[in-house]
C-alpha cells in the first residue's frame, strides 16, 4: 500500500513566524509531487509542485524535495493569519492504467497575530 | 479557476437510493477525477477517467460507478446509498494524469440517512 504521511497538527505558528510542514512517501519511484491548501468548508487547491531534487522558491513559499529520504516539505515564511488552513501533500503514484495522486491526510496549519 | 461546477452542492438522501453527482468542466481538461474526503481518512480516489467512455478504478470504488459520454461531463453514481457513503465529493480535472496538476471543484456534500 503506497503511503502519504503527514503530522496531522496542528501546527501553531506567530505572525511573522517560518512554519514548516513536512511530508514523507512510500514509493520510491514516485516523480511528482505538489503541494494543496485546503481551507475549512473549501476546495483544495495547488500551492507548490516540484518534480528535482532540491527547492524551489515562490514567493513566501519554498518546496523542498529529497528523493533519497522520501521526504518532501513545505517553508512558509512571514506566517499570516490568512496562511492559516490545511496543507495536503500529494505523490503521483504510477499504479493503475494512468498516474494519479496519492493525498495525504493533511497538517493543520494555525497562525496566531 | 479551472471552471469546474458541481451538482448538486447539498444533498441529503435515505438508505438503499441511487445518487448521481455531476461535475462539469469548461476548459477541455482530459482527465477527471472523483475523490471523497473524510476525515481521518483525507482525499481518496474513487474512479477516474482518462478520456471520454474511458474510465478506472481508484482506491476506494467499491459501491461507485462513473460515465464520461463528453469531456465536459463526469457522472459518480452510488448505485444503493449507504450511511458509510456520506461524505464530501470533490471532482478534479487535469491536462496530463498523475505528474500534472489537479484542479478541484467546489465540492458536494452528501447525508445518507
Amino acid at each position: 500500500q503506497k503511503e502519504v504521511e503527514q503530522n496531522s497538527g496542528p501546527l501553531s505558528v506567530p505572525e511573522g513566524a517560518i512554519a514548516s510542514l513536512n511530508c514523507t512517501y512510500s514509493d520510491r519511484g514516485s516523480q511528482s509531487f505538489f503541494w494543496y491548501r485546503q481551507y475549512s468548508g473549501k476546495s483544495p487547491e495547488l500551492i507548490m509542485s516540484i518534480y528535482s531534487n532540491g527547492d524551489k522558491e515562490d514567493g513566501r513559499f519554498t518546496a523542498q524535495l529529497n528523493k533519497a529520504s522520501q521526504y518532501v516539505s513545505l517553508l512558509i515564511r512571514d506566517s499570516q493569519p490568512s496562511d492559516s488552513a490545511t496543507y495536503l501533500c500529494a505523490v503521483t503514484n504510477y499504479g493503475g492504467s494512468q498516474g494519479n495522486l496519492i493525498f495525504g491526510k493533511g497538517t493543520k496549519l494555525s497562525v496566531k497575530p | 479557476d479551472a471552471g469546474i461546477t458541481q451538482s448538486p452542492r447539498h444533498k441529503v438522501t435515505e438508505t438503499g437510493t441511487p445518487v448521481t453527482l455531476r461535475c462539469h468542466q469548461t476548459e477541455n481538461h482530459r482527465y477527471m477525477y472523483w475523490y471523497r474526503q473524510d476525515p481521518g481518512h483525507g482525499l481518496r480516489l474513487i474512479h477516474y477517467s482518462y478520456g471520454v467512455k474511458d474510465t478506472d478504478k481508484g482506491e476506494v470504488s467499491d459501491g461507485y460507478s462513473v460515465s464520461r459520454s463528453k469531456t465536459e461531463d463526469f457522472l459518480l453514481t452510488l448505485e444503493s446509498a449507504t450511511s458509510s457513503q456520506t461524505s464530501v465529493y470533490f471532482c478534479a480535472t487535469g491536462t496530463s494524469g498523475g505528474a500534472d496538476t489537479q484542479y478541484f471543484g467546489p465540492g458536494t456534500r452528501l447525508t445518507v440517512l
